[in-house]
């Protein structure tokens, strides 16, 4: 078990347009999901931290009003890149902790989003 | 801050010999450190965590050790396979902010 989704796995739009990418865990609760960002052959970069029914915890850097996410169940997060730019072209990946094991971040298979 | 190192951005072996990947880090001690897989255009995948208060952990090919007074974990492959290849990140649990921080990652080529 601990199977975690993402969906779209890839999308490309036009610069001005909002993409939401959502992510999923398919088998177990998450308490809390993670979003990131990654550049070609860089790290993760932790953007935010969501917990089920409360506000983002957003990295320092990271424009809230610009990556908005919701985590409206204890296995749904959503991450909307508001009016996309060329420069926010990267590889989100999501990440779940699971209810009552909150050791292993379980990983998306992430979103390739390509703006233009 | 949490500052960690891995050791070379790229590491190539030759099929069947260890690979020794270093993930060395400075200030605090995490309460467990995890090493992940990641293949190219994928998410990371869980191998192996491995908490403060132990020493060694193996599981099939992989063994993960874990030095505190070092401030490093070591993580082994043996007998490697060309499917080895592949990114290799470390990440550090804080307890305190409640998230993993990530090192850059080891890219480990196998070669027959």
């Amino acid at each position: 078990g601990a199977v975690v989704s993402q969906h779209p796995s890839w999308v490309i739009c036009k610069s001005g347009t909002s993409v939401k990418i959502e992510c999923r865990s398919l088998d177990f609760q998450a308490t809390t999901m993670f979003w990131y960002r990654q550049f070609p052959k860089q790290s993760l970069m932790l953007m935010a931290t969501s917990n089920e029914g409360s506000k983002a915890t957003y990295e320092q850097g990271v424009e809230k009003d610009k990556f908005l996410i919701n985590h409206a169940s204890l296995t749904l997060s959503t991450l909307t890149v508001t009016s996309a730019h060329p420069e926010d072209s990267s590889f989100y990946i999501c990440s779940a902790w699971k209810r009552g094991g909150a050791e292993t971040q379980y990983f998306g298979p992430g979103t390739r989003l390509l703006v233009l | 801050s949490q500052k960690i190192e891995q050791n070379s951005e790229a590491l190539n072996i030759q099929e069947g010999k260890t690979a020794t990947l270093t993930c060395n880090y400075t200030n605090y001690s995490p309460a467990y450190l995890q090493w992940y897989r990641q293949d190219p255009g994928r998410g990371p995948v869980f191998l192996l965590l491995i908490r403060e208060n132990e020493k060694e952990k193996r599981k099939e090919r992989l063994k993960v050790t874990f030095d505190t007074t070092l401030k490093q974990s070591l993580f082994h492959i043996t007998a490697s396979q060309p499917a080895d290849s592949a990114t290799y990140l470390c990440a550090l649990y804080n307890t305190n902010a409640g998230k993993s921080t990530f090192g850059d990652g080891t890219t480990l080529t196998v070669k027959p």
